[in-house]
């Protein structure tokens, strides 16, 4: 059973901090993993899709990566700022005679001005 | 990309009674999924929802406490049946992924139960 798990659960730094997110996932056979951002009482806003042929995705100050053969990605964030402090959300797309999404339990990041 | 919007957006709703909520995509799409995500919690998947055929529910969740249709390839409604203040959560629309592209989520809609 694939299972999803995000380190850590929460986080508080400094504005201007780099700081990386990370996510394990413990069957390596998934088609894809997208990292996703929740506002507090909000839906979800896709950040990066990385198809599983692919290592890492980029976008602005966000790059992540994969590495499916052990199980990990990770969420990079330059130069945090104050607007970033949200919930981020793992997700790994499995292919079971149909596609199923399994969400981690979310990093939990405030960044302080 | 996908745009989706849910109705409503929030309620309090007392105990025993049912609520629908509403899906609305601004493009025709497959598959459409509910997800419950209850109080400092992630994302559960309720079930998967395709046009012109049954909902396809996940363990742990049944027809009769959660009714789903979907009677065109851009609406979907979730009804929450017989309440309980268990079932106090913020319910998510959400459509792909249906071939490797993004998964779109709606805005949620905020339920509590009394």
């Amino acid at each position: 059973k694939q299972e999803v798990t995000q380190i850590p659960a929460a986080l508080s730094v400094p504005e201007g901090e780099n700081l990386v997110l990370n996510c394990s996932f413990t069957d390596s056979a998934i088609y894809n993993l997208q990292w996703f951002r929740q506002d507090p009482g909000k839906g979800l806003t896709s950040l990066l899709l990385i198809q599983s042929s692919q290592r890492e995705q980029t976008s602005g100050r966000l790059n992540a990566s994969l590495d499916k053969s052990s199980g990990r990605s990770t969420l990079y964030i330059a130069a945090s700022q104050p607007g970033d402090s949200a919930t981020y959300l793992c997700a790994v797309i499995i292919n079971t005679g149909g596609f199923k999404t399994i969400f981690g339990a979310g990093t939990r990041l405030f960044v302080k001005a | 990309s996908a745009v989706i919007s849910q109705k409503p957006s929030r309620d309090i709703c007392q105990r025993g009674t049912s609520l629908t909520i509403q899906c609305q995509v601004d493009s025709q799409v497959t598959m459409m999924f509910w997800y419950r995500q209850q109080p400092g919690q992630s994302l559960t998947l309720i079930a998967t929802a395709n046009q012109g055929s049954e909902a396809t529910y996940e363990s742990g969740f049944v027809i009769d406490k959660f009714p789903i249709s979907r009677p065109n390839l851009t609406f979907s409604t979730l009804t929450v049946s017989n309440m309980s203040p268990e079932d106090s959560s913020i319910y998510l629309c959400s459509v792909g992924p249906s071939g490797g592209e993004t998964q779109y989520f709606g805005p949620g809609t905020r339920l509590l139960v009394l």
